[in-house]
């Protein structure tokens, strides 16, 4: 079944430490992979997405993700983090099934202390 | 520019009575979807529709019903709410195709006692 796994629920980390977030998806074929990020009392927003070519994305306010298609991986990656980086993050596969609507992760809550 | 608009933002039920919850886009979006989302669970699609005069089950579309009113405007409705459809409703809009990114309004707090 098709499938996306985010392997920590729950994230803690001191400001300025680095964070790594990990996806793994289960789809064949062509995949087009998104993580979304919901501020605390917020709607979802686009971090950063991947579609074709050069498999390290940038996103907004640093984030970056790597596509490495042989371990069917998707991971989020910041070198440092901030306390406003506190939030729950989304990774999302975009499947022509279901309309081309995101099959979402469970998430993972990230807390950030001074 | 408003994006995503979701009414209302706040809804207690009691069992057994219905709502309707709107959504509209001004980004003219062919595809419009409306999750929800429980804690742990991530967000679980109820219904989709891919473009307008279309829709179809998502995962978990038992208890609900959709209408896709126009290209603008799709909304959810619950015909007898039970306590297991508390939740946090979120409606989406995109482009139709894979790599559209979704637009999410702000969210629908429903509580059903």
């Amino acid at each position: 079944a098709q499938s996306v796994s985010q392997h920590n629920h729950h994230v803690i980390l001191s400001e300025a430490a680095s964070l790594e977030l990990g996806c793994n998806y289960s789809y064949g074929g062509t995949v087009n992979l998104f993580w979304y990020v919901q501020y605390p009392g917020q709607h979802l927003q686009l971090l950063l997405k991947y579609f074709s070519g050069d498999p390290l994305v940038k996103g907004i306010k640093g984030f970056e993700a790597e596509f490495i298609k042989s371990k069917f991986s998707f991971n989020l990656r910041k070198p440092s983090v901030q306390w406003s980086d506190t939030a729950e993050y989304f990774c999302a596969v975009k499947s022509r099934h279901s309309g081309y609507a995101l099959n979402f992760g469970k998430g993972t809550s990230l807390l950030v202390t001074p | 520019n408003a994006g995503v608009t979701q009414t209302p933002k706040f809804q207690v039920l009691k069992t057994g009575q219905s709502m309707t919850l709107q959504c509209a886009q001004d980004m003219n979006h062919n595809s419009m979807y409306w999750y929800r989302q429980d804690p742990g669970m991530g967000l679980r699609l109820i219904y989709y529709s891919a473009s307008e005069g279309t829709t179809d089950k998502g995962e978990v579309p038992n208890g609900y019903n959709v209408s896709r009113l126009n290209k603008r405007e799709f909304s959810l409705r619950l015909e007898s709410a039970a306590p297991s459809q508390t939740s946090v409703y979120f409606c989406a809009s995109s482009e139709f195709g894979s790599t559209g990114e979704l637009f999410f309004g702000e969210g629908s707090r429903l509580t059903v006692l």
